[in-house]
């Protein structure tokens, strides 16, 4: 079975530019997550789909931090303009019930 | 109080060592527990549910105190491979399958 899928996996940007991050969930996952990992610290959730709604944005910085989910599918994750502090990991997790399944993250830099 | 608190080691043990990692959560309406691990550079993984009654998995021993609001896993004959971080996930209730993650607890297991 194939995992979730993220790209890019690496970005590197200037602060104030702006950066998309694209998620494939595992085939037949509702439940689709969206995770700020910085480094030295757990992943933090940002935004939380069911199908193509939003559950949970409560930890989404709603002013630079958008996402969609069109679909029910896929997700896209983005940042307008990018801070240095939004340097980390973006996971994305989905999951047919409890138990969370990630993707590999895309690693952004922001310079 | 963070709603889920983890010593960040590192913890340095030699193979065949035994270990143990203690978690405490905040909420004491959470719902469910799992330890996530997580390889250097790689996405995180769910390692084990855990239990009231406890939850054995080969050399590994995870047990949930609700009255302490406390989980633990121990780690019997380590092995080199078992060198990873650690991460105590708690599912806080409240509809949603939201996972709050602790900061991880780092194992190196040396020859």
């Amino acid at each position: 079975e194939a995992g979730v899928a993220q790209s890019p996996r690496y970005k590197i940007i200037e602060k104030r530019q702006s950066v998309a991050f694209w998620c494939n969930p595992i085939s037949g996952h509702a439940t689709l997550y969206w995770y700020q990992q910085i480094l030295g610290q757990g992943p933090k959730l940002l935004i939380q789909f069911q199908n193509n709604g939003v559950v949970d944005d409560s930890q989404l910085p709603k002013d630079r931090f958008s996402a969609e989910r069109l679909k029910g599918v896929d997700s896209t994750l983005k940042i307008q303009p990018a801070k240095l502090e939004d340097s980390a990991v973006y996971l994305c997790a989905s999951s047919p019930g409890e138990t969370q399944y990630f993707g590999p993250g895309t690693r952004l830099l922001v310079l | 109080r963070k709603e889920v608190e983890q010593d960040p080691g590192p913890f340095n043990v030699p193979e065949g060592a035994t270990v143990a990692f203690n978690c405490t959560y905040s909420n004491s309406a959470s719902q469910s527990f799992f330890w996530y691990r997580q390889d250097c550079r790689k996405e995180p993984k769910l390692l084990m549910s855990v239990y009231s009654s406890g939850n054995e998995d080969g050399r590994f021993t995870a047990q949930l105190n609700r009255a302490s609001q406390y989980i633990s896993l121990l780690i019997r004959d380590s092995k080199l491979s078992d060198s990873a971080t650690y991460l105590c996930v708690v599912n806080m209730g409240g509809g949603g399958n939201k996972l709050t993650f602790g900061t991880g607890t780092q194992l190196k297991v040396e020859l």
